[in-house]
């Protein structure tokens, strides 16, 4: 089992539509978590830290579940410009640090 | 702002040559990481360095090495490039195990 899964999609929405996907992980004792974006061609950068309450940043919301080992990223009010891959980092409480294979999402007009 | 450069982004290579890819950054950054991206697997990490001369090895090492001499450079030596090493390669630096700064990438082909 990957230490790191997600849904590769796409995600295909329409401008303005809400979006989500999650991010399971499999070592119970991990303790940091992240969101990454990856726009193609383009090396991946930070989106978020996810923190234990939950956290957002404008129209991005990031969850964590520790019951059910999963995080999650919502995005309200889709716009072109967040057509990309996402990426969820996980490290564990030994620092080891894993990515998971990215969700694609598809904005469209 | 943080700036991680990668010597090449785009890379040809043949089978059984020695190929070097270099990583700067100039942040003054503790910890420095290779890794690999391919589609459907996601990024893995091949070496990953958290001083200079200290290296350590990540999920996929086999068939790679590393260099730290300096604290702001970190290179990857194939030592004898095979097909299946054909990726990219992306080079990331981080002050602490949090945010990762990354390079541009090497897209390396080996043929």
């Amino acid at each position: 089992r990957k230490e790191v899964e997600q849904d590769p999609g796409p995600f295909n929405v329409p401008e303005g539509a809400t979006v989500a996907f999650n991010c399971t992980y499999s070592n119970s004792a991990s303790q940091s978590f992240f969101w990454y974006r990856q726009d193609c061609r383009k090396e991946p950068k930070l989106l978020m830290s996810v923190y234990s309450s939950g956290n957002e940043d404008g129209r991005f919301t990031a969850q964590l579940n520790r019951a059910s080992q999963y995080i999650s990223l919502l995005i309200r009010d889709s716009k072109l410009s967040d057509s990309a891959t996402y990426l969820c980092v996980v490290i564990s409480n030994d620092y080891k640090l894993s990515f998971g294979a990215g969700t694609t999402v598809t904005v469209r007009a | 702002d943080v700036k991680v450069t990668q010597s090449s982004r785009y890379l040809v290579k043949r089978t059984g040559e020695k190929v070097f890819l270099e990583c700067v950054q100039d942040m003054d950054h503790e910890n420095m990481f290779w890794y690999r991206q391919d589609p459907g697997l996601g990024l893995r990490l091949i070496y990953f360095s958290y001083d200079v001369k200290m290296k350590e090895k990540g999920d996929i090492p086999e068939g790679y090495s590393v260099s730290r001499e300096k604290k702001e450079r970190f290179s990857l030596i194939l030592e004898s490039a095979s097909t299946n090493q054909t990726s990219m390669y992306l080079c990331a630096s981080s002050p602490e195990y949090n945010e990762q700064f990354f390079g541009p990438g090497t897209r390396l082909t080996v043929l």
